[in-house]
């Protein structure tokens, strides 16, 4: 089955400056790429998505870009901002099989004013 | 107009007991999911349901038993719980478009469910 591996599991980033996280997977076969935000005492929403026939996207401070031969995908947020705060999930799934997603270990962003 | 809503928020309950949480979406979605997050922050599905049947079932133990009314709701319902079934559980709803499988999903707020 897929297997997603995220890192790091922390990140402390100073306002205004860019947050980088890192995801890879196993299944070659995966060709959808979400990315989930979770504040506290909610559940995760989408906050953007790629498709593996795209090798970038970007919706104002938010990037993601996928490397498909290396199999891995990353989200950068640039400018951040204190509502940035939260844990981030990257997701991996494909449009065969069961299409299910499998999630990352998440990453604690903390943006410090 | 709460998307997916699940209830009740949170859940406390002795070992042994038989309890439900139950989830309900207003999108329109034809596939909904339950998903456990445990203290790590783990998440992790267990069930998913498309019109009605199961589609995945990822090795849960059968003291959990999804049911599904209609493609509006999607139950959990857990016998003899375990202190190991602590956790916070989440509904989500997705639909297909154009066939494709993997769009956006929509998750509820979240059940804790807490075992003593």
């Amino acid at each position: 089955g897929e297997n997603v591996e995220q890192h790091p599991s922390t990140l402390s980033v100073q306002e205004g400056d860019s947050a980088v996280i890192k995801c890879t997977y196993s299944d070659s076969a995966s060709n959808y790429f979400p990315w989930y935000k979770q504040e506290l005492g909610k559940g995760p929403q989408l906050i953007i998505d790629i498709r593996s026939n795209v090798g970038e996207k970007k919706d104002q401070r938010i990037a993601v870009t996928l490397n498909k031969t290396a199999k891995h995908f990353s989200l950068h947020i640039t400018e951040t901002q204190p509502e940035d705060s939260a844990v981030y999930f990257c997701a991996a799934g494909s449009n065969f099989g069961n299409e299910k997603l499998t999630f990352g270990t998440g990453t604690r962003l903390t943006i410090i004013p | 107009d709460t998307a997916v809503s699940q209830t009740p928020k949170y859940l406390v309950t002795q070992m042994g007991n038989d309890k439900s949480i139950k989830c309900e979406q207003n999108l329109g979605h034809d596939t909904m999911y339950w998903y456990k997050q445990d203290s790590k922050k783990f998440l992790k599905i267990m069930f998913s349901y498309n019109n009605k049947e199961l589609i995945i079932n990822e090795t849960v133990p059968n003291r959990f038993s999804p049911k599904s009314p209609d493609k509006a709701h999607l139950n959990l319902h857990i016998n003899s719980l375990e202190l190991g079934d602590s956790a916070v559980y989440f509904c989500a709803s997705s639909t297909r478009t154009g066939g494709v499988g993997n769009t956006e999903a929509f998750f509820g707020q979240g059940t804790r469910l807490t075992v003593v």
